[in-house]
């Protein structure tokens, strides 16, 4: 069963455009949403977080949605640039819990046209 | 910190032959994963591990894996046999209970069953 589901599963933006990456989650225990970037090659990495006690969070270009009461957060790239071009992942956990995984979403491969 | 190091970063292997991949995680850092990457089915967790205890390996997905942490600093995931369906990369990730969910990802391993 997947518990975080994730869309769209590919997306083309052209340079400038925004990329908007949707996720939904299940579980309520929750709290703790990250988004991951992997590059070709490279393992993934944390791009950005957001906890539920907050409904947006940015840094730079890229900024979380998040709306707790429909279970969804979405990723929005904004003046989306070629060296965007990655898979994102999202992801859940629960913080500070004997049961420390992440559950991830299936990934999402965004291409940036220049 | 060097980061979480996977090695090797390839393997070719034939079919039949056994298989250990090996992972370094973050000094300090008390979980410990392992995960499969494939186009068809995304990133999957295999089996994961607190203080160098196995807490849920229902990821894995049959007998020939199995997977060991002897010491805080050091994991192996095995395979035996090895078969072409097992191709894919696998990544080992650490975090700590302390990081908020983040968890730091290796290189990965490219293993290719011939």
């Amino acid at each position: 069963q997947q518990q975080v589901k994730q869309s769209p599963q590919s997306l083309i933006v052209q340079k400038g455009g925004i990329s908007i990456i949707n996720c939904a989650y299940e579980n309520t225990a929750f709290d703790y949403f990250p988004w991951y970037q992997q590059f070709p090659g490279k393992g993934p990495a944390l791009l950005i977080a957001i906890r539920p006690d907050v409904s947006e969070k940015k840094e730079g270009r890229f900024t979380i949605s998040f709306n707790k009461s429909a279970k969804q957060f979405s990723l929005h790239i904004m003046d989306s640039q070629p060296g965007d071009s990655a898979t994102y992942f999202c992801a859940a956990s629960r913080r500070g819990s004997t049961l420390g995984r992440l559950y991830f979403g299936r990934g999402t491969q965004l291409t940036v046209w220049p | 910190d060097a980061g979480v190091i996977q090695s090797p970063r390839h393997e070719v292997t034939e079919m039949g032959q056994e298989v250990t991949l090996r992972c370094k995680p973050i000094s300090g850092h008390d979980y410990l994963f392992w995960y499969r990457q494939t186009m068809m089915r995304g990133l999957e967790l295999l089996i994961y591990f607190n203080n160098n205890v196995p807490i849920d390996d229902s990821g894995m997905p049959e007998d020939r894996f199995s997977a060991k942490m002897p010491n805080a600093s050091f994991s192996t995931l095995k395979i035996q046999p090895s078969e072409p369906r097992d191709s894919a990369v696998y990544f080992c990730a650490s975090r700590n209970r302390d990081s908020g969910g983040r968890a730091f990802f290796g290189q990965g391993t490219r293993l290719t069953v011939v």
